[in-house]
């Protein structure tokens, strides 16, 4: 039974970057068919894909979003990372890291974790 | 930003079929498959349904997908207390290079 979890700072400041880490265990994040995903949802509000990295290292994200984001592997941590830049009060969220396939987002979550941005 | 329109809530009492619908276009779930996620308060979002109509192991036959043309469904019959939650639909857009929308959320309430 594959387990994701979320890391990294729950404050960051406007203008900086936030990076969070979400480590994978119970698979590993090169298995086949694959992809690992980052999605957030703003208090009170619904859910926001904003892109994936696939078990090849394909990366494919959110066009709203694109200029602002990398996501990154690291196969021998097991991890996968989500680096936004230039963030504003309005990336404040909650931020999943997910395990799906070709299809579907998220068969499987990260229990989340809450980044707000203040100053 | 959604494209996919969902009522934004729900509700019956305990036994009842209640019915969420999913609004959609041409270009996501008229040419891709639909997902639903049920979020119960203050946990992430779970698979409840993928690909229009198949149960992931574990969940009950109480829920069901369907798809017709642009527009999906979840179905939820036999409606239990521990059903009340949000619940998504989602499916890959193919417009603007591509990217995968969630549907704006329906509460249910179990009354």
């Amino acid at each position: 039974q594959v387990q994701l979890q979320e890391s990294g700072p729950g404050l960051v400041k406007p203008s900086q970057t936030l990076s969070l880490t979400c480590s994978v265990s119970g698979d590993s994040i090169s298995s086949g068919g694959f992809y690992w995903s980052w999605i957030r949802q703003r208090p009170g509000e619904g859910l926001e894909w904003i892109g994936y990295i696939s078990y090849g290292g394909t990366t494919f994200y959110n066009p709203s979003l694109k200029s602002r984001i990398t996501i990154s592997v690291d196969r021998s941590e097991n991890q996968f990372s989500l680096r936004l830049d230039s963030v504003t009060a309005a990336d404040t969220a909650v931020y999943y890291c997910a395990r799906g396939d070709g299809y579907t987002v998220g068969a499987d979550w990260g229990p989340g974790t809450l980044v707000t941005v203040s100053s | 930003q959604s494209v996919l329109t969902q009522p934004p809530s729900a509700s019956g009492t305990p036994g009842q079929r209640v019915t969420i619908s999913c609004s959609g276009s041409s270009s996501n779930i008229g040419r891709n498959t639909v997902n639903w996620y049920q979020q119960l308060p203050g946990t992430a979002p779970k698979l409840l349904i993928r690909r229009n109509n198949q149960r992931p192991s574990g969940v009950p036959d109480r829920f069901s997908g369907s798809k017709s043309g642009t527009s999906a469904s979840l179905a939820i019959s036999g409606l239990q207390s521990e059903d009340e939650a949000d619940y998504y639909c989602a499916a890959w857009d193919d417009s603007l290079d591509g990217h995968y929308v969630f549907g704006t959320g329906t509460k249910v309430t179990v009354l």
